[in-house]
């Protein structure tokens, strides 16, 4: 079992739908990441937190401490946010960035 | 402002060879940290760099060897080369070491090692 789970593997959405990728961790954190990948590589840090709530623009993170989990919610969904979402957890006891497999979004027109 | 650089882009090499991947981490930061990501899979951290010295390491072989300099570039030193080294290497770079600030990504450095 990875360290690092993400739900769903793959997620297809019309444009304009309420959409939640979910990511659960069985290490103890300090800091959990969620990524962006668009096809041909690149990484873009969305948020990084280690308690309650970010917002920025569209998107929506939550993490649950206790129930080791988080979640990245996209709301009024577009097909530009169609990509790779990566979490990754901060370890703080093996200090190493632990990620998850990622989860591919299509969001159609 | 500069974002993260990497180069070179992509590359061939031949199994045995040896590769060196460089990386200029975004202005004001100092710590850098370097990843292999296989097709299709998620991103494996290699180590971090700060202060010129190795910090944290993942679980890779001491073939994987790295470089910080004083101006907070670094390097990625692969050697002896396999075909399973094939893969996108990112570097990325913030301005507080560990994993607790926000991490700026380069584009990677694509190798095919054949």
């Amino acid at each position: 079992k990875n360290e690092v789970e993400q739900s769903p593997q793959n997620l297809t959405a019309q444009e304009g739908e309420f959409i939640t990728i979910n990511c659960s961790y069985s290490v103890g954190i300090s800091a959990l990441h969620w990524l962006q990948q668009h096809p041909g590589g690149g990484i873009v840090s969305l948020f990084m937190l280690s308690s309650g709530k970010k917002k920025h623009g569209r998107l929506i993170a939550t993490i649950n401490i206790q129930e080791k989990h988080s979640s990245l919610h996209i709301t009024a969904s577009h097909p530009r946010d169609s990509a790779v979402y990566i979490c990754a957890a901060h370890g703080g006891a093996t200090n190493k960035l632990i990620f998850g497999t990622g989860t591919l979004l299509a969001v159609q027109p | 402002d500069a974002g993260v650089t990497q180069s070179p882009t992509h590359l061939i090499k031949t199994r045995g060879q040896q590769v060196t991947l460089r990386c200029s981490p975004k202005s004001g930061h100092d710590t850098v940290s370097w990843y292999q990501q296989a097709l299709g899979q998620g991103p494996q951290f290699i180590f971090q760099y700060y202060e010129e010295e190795e910090r944290q390491r993942g679980n890779f072989p001491d073939r994987f060897s790295g470089h910080q300099f004083p101006n907070y570039s670094s390097e990625l030193n692969v050697n002896a080369l396999l075909l399973g080294d094939s893969a996108l290497y990112l570097c990325a770079s913030s301005r507080v070491a560990g994993f607790t600030g926000e991490l700026f990504f380069g584009e990677g450095s694509r190798l095919t090692v054949l």
